[in-house]
């Protein structure tokens, strides 16, 4: 089977970089996908590595090793409407999303 | 529309009601996904569209959940005899192709059985 493992929960200071880790297990994927969600609202899209390495979309850069089975979600600049909960997400055979349980983020003034 | 819809926003039945849920995906979209989240968790995958087709059945969680789609677009998750585990939010995601990186979500369907 498939398998997510991140922290549950991460508080950071408004301004500051926090990084929010994601392991899995799988025979398989396609691509590991990370969506954030607010409280009562739909998750959104974030950030999605196909391939090993790097991929920065404005204050979001996420990260993938397939090797090593990990990934990551680098938040910089933090801003309070950060505060949300993160799904790490594998992307399996049907394109259907595996996610994680979640790490909720409180961020700090 | 602009954006994935989903109706009821809410739902409340009693054990043992039969409940439909429905999805309007983004006009266009041809494949469309039904996801449930129960309080607090991440989102559980439960069956895959392709057009009007479910190539992927498998997260369905038992004979009592079914659902379809017609004319490649609305699709209908129904629960028969509905049980307390159950309760749920439901959330319907939709994207152009099936391969794409990102799925669009709707805001769900809270689904409460008392």
């Amino acid at each position: 089977g498939q398998s997510l493992e991140q922290p549950s929960e991460v508080t950071a200071v408004e301004g500051a970089i926090v990084q929010i880790n994601c392991t899995y297990q799988t025979s398989g994927f396609y691509g590991l996908s990370w969506y954030q969600q607010h409280d009562g609202g739909a998750p959104t899209f974030l950030s999605y590595n196909a391939l090993d390495g790097l991929e920065e979309t404005g204050r979001f850069s996420s990260f993938l090793s397939r090797s090593d089975s990990y990934g990551y979600l680098l938040l910089q600049e933090l801003q309070m409407k950060d505060s949300a909960s993160y799904f790490c997400a594998l992307k399996g055979s049907s394109y259907k999303l595996i996610f994680g349980s979640g790490t909720r983020l409180l961020v700090r003034p | 529309g602009a954006g994935v819809s989903q109706s009821p926003s809410n739902k409340v039945t009693e054990k043992g009601k039969d409940v439909e849920l429905r999805c309007d995906p983004i006009s266009g979209h041809t494949a469309l996904y039904w996801y449930r989240q129960s309080l607090g968790q991440g989102l559980e995958f439960l069956i895959y569209f392709q057009g009007n087709s479910a190539p992927d059945k498998s997260g369905l969680p038992s004979d009592r959940f079914s659902a379809e789609r017609t004319g490649g677009s609305v699709s209908t998750l129904t629960i028969q005899r509905t049980q307390q585990e159950d309760s749920a939010v439901y959330l319907c995601a939709s994207s152009f192709l099936a391969g794409e990186e990102t799925q669009y979500f709707g805001p769900g369907t809270r689904l409460l059985v008392l």
